[in-house]
């Protein structure tokens, strides 16, 4: 079964940087993946799709502050030099085979 | 610049029904699958239901098989989202995004409209 995992919570401090981590379930290493990013009361926001290798293409006006990595099962998203707009919720997606959307549970970053 | 704007969100009964609308521009409509995610309070995105941009075909979450119903008018660049025999549990913010070339993932989001379903 396809299934993301991402951890609750996170932190780091303003002008720092935080990677935030989505684990894909066994047997599904090689699926590429897509971050989004939820402010407070808003809709979400496409930051970019992260292929297996770690390249990864980013939606329009996302800063170069923004990007991502790969590692066997795990994709990662890398915020530096933190401002407090970023302080959000992170979900990674992904797609399987049978018109399978799925999200990860959602990653709380606080900016302290 | 492109743009997605829902509304229809309202308060409904539980068995009641709604319909939702997510006016597109700024893109070829036409030429994109759309989709419907919601969000229920306090929790994370669940993918509702897409439609291909031809309208010719539609997928849904087992979720709400068989009770809701998503479709399209190019004409007028609208998404829709029929929500029949609705429960509590449907209660969220709905979101209407704009499918990737690839069919992929969701590449613009509209700001989402609010539907509680409660006596």
């Amino acid at each position: 079964q396809l299934v993301l995992t991402q951890s609750p919570s996170a932190s780091a401090s303003l002008g720092a940087s935080v990677k935030l981590t989505c684990t894909l379930s066994s047997g599904h290493s090689s699926y590429a993946i897509a971050w989004h990013q939820q402010q407070p009361e808003k809709g979400p926001r496409y930051l970019m799709k992260l292929n297996s290798d770690g390249s990864h293409s980013k939606g329009d006006g996302i800063p170069d502050r923004f990007s991502g990595s790969s590692s066997g099962a795990e994709r990662y998203l890398t915020i530096s030099s933190l401002q407090s707009e970023d302080e959000a919720d992170y979900y990674c997606q992904t797609w399987g085979t049978g018109i399978n959307w799925v999200f990860g549970g959602g990653t709380k970053l606080t900016v302290l | 610049e492109m743009q997605l704007l829902e509304s229809g969100g309202d308060l409904v009964q539980p068995g009641g029904s709604l319909r939702l609308s997510c006016a597109a521009s700024g893109f070829t409509f036409s030429n994109y699958a759309m989709s419907w995610v919601r969000q229920a309070p306090g929790k994370g995105l669940e993918w509702v239901s897409t439609i291909i941009g031809s309208g010719g075909s539609t997928y849904y979450a087992d979720s709400v098989k068989g009770r809701f119903t998503i479709s399209r008018d190019n004409s007028k660049n609208t998404l829709y989202l029929q929500m029949n025999s609705l429960r509590a549990e449907d209660t969220a913010i709905y979101y209407c995004a704009k499918v990737d070339g690839s069919g992929s993932y969701w590449d613009y989001w509209g700001q989402g409209t609010l539907v509680p379903v409660s006596s």
